[in-house]
């Protein structure tokens, strides 16, 4: 079965500093999901990858996806305290019917003022 | 227009009782998914429900079961509940089934198991 691998497993980051969370796959990934919960709460979807080297932005977050290592890296420019919470990878890797996701453990971040 | 709902919030029972879990999918969405998420194991696939029939099913017993309505909400029954059974149990629902189609999430029910 697949597994994801996230590091750090923890993040604490002074506000106002970049930071970079990464997700690594034991398998090949067909699809990868970042999401965002806060702790106790529902996940809050933040972006898709899914074609080797793809790149998508929102507001301040960037996610990447390096289908050849099997390995997306999702970073944050210019940390807010709303950034704070649990950053989770998700992976599909059915490739064709969606079949539940896979998810890492995910990466605790704490923005410090 | 309104995410995924879940009721109830909140549900306690007691080791051997039975709980009901109900998710209200994105209206539109025909698929729906189960995970739980329990302290220190992460967040684990569950059930996987499309145009009422379940489509997979992870590697949970089968006193974990659920099904999908007309409507496409969905049920998911625990039956026999034990104490690993606490977790937090989070619906998700997609478009269309199909790999590379979102997932998104409820806000959860966090059940407890005394």
């Amino acid at each position: 079965s697949q597994e994801l691998e996230q590091s750090p497993q923890s993040l604490i980051v002074q506000e106002g500093k970049n930071l970079t969370i990464n997700c690594t796959s034991s398998k090949t990934l067909y699809g990868l999901y970042w999401y965002k919960q806060k702790y106790g709460e529902g996940l809050i979807f933040l972006m898709m990858l899914q074609k080797g080297g793809e790149e998508k932005s929102h507001e301040k977050i960037t996610a990447k996806l390096d289908e050849k290592k099997q390995q997306s890296s999702l970073h944050i420019t210019a940390s807010q305290p709303s950034h704070a919470g649990i950053y989770l990878c998700g992976a599909d890797s059915s490739g064709g019917d969606a079949d539940g996701l896979t998810f890492g453990k995910g990466t605790h971040l704490i923005i410090q003022p | 227009e309104a995410g995924v709902t879940q009721s109830p919030t909140h549900l306690i029972k007691t080791r051997g009782q039975q709980a009901t879990l109900r998710c209200s999918p994105i209206s539109g969405h025909t698929s729906v998914y189960w995970y739980q998420q329990a302290l220190g194991l992460g967040l684990q696939f569950l059930l996987w429900y499309d145009e009422g029939e379940e489509r997979n099913r992870g590697n949970f017993p089968p006193r974990f079961s659920g099904r999908q309505f007309p409507n496409y909400s969905s049920e998911l029954n625990v039956n026999a509940l034990e104490l690993e059974d606490s977790a937090l149990y989070l619906c998700a629902s997609s478009l269309l089934g199909a790999s590379g189609d979102t997932q998104y999430f409820g806000p959860g029910t966090r059940l407890t198991v005394l």
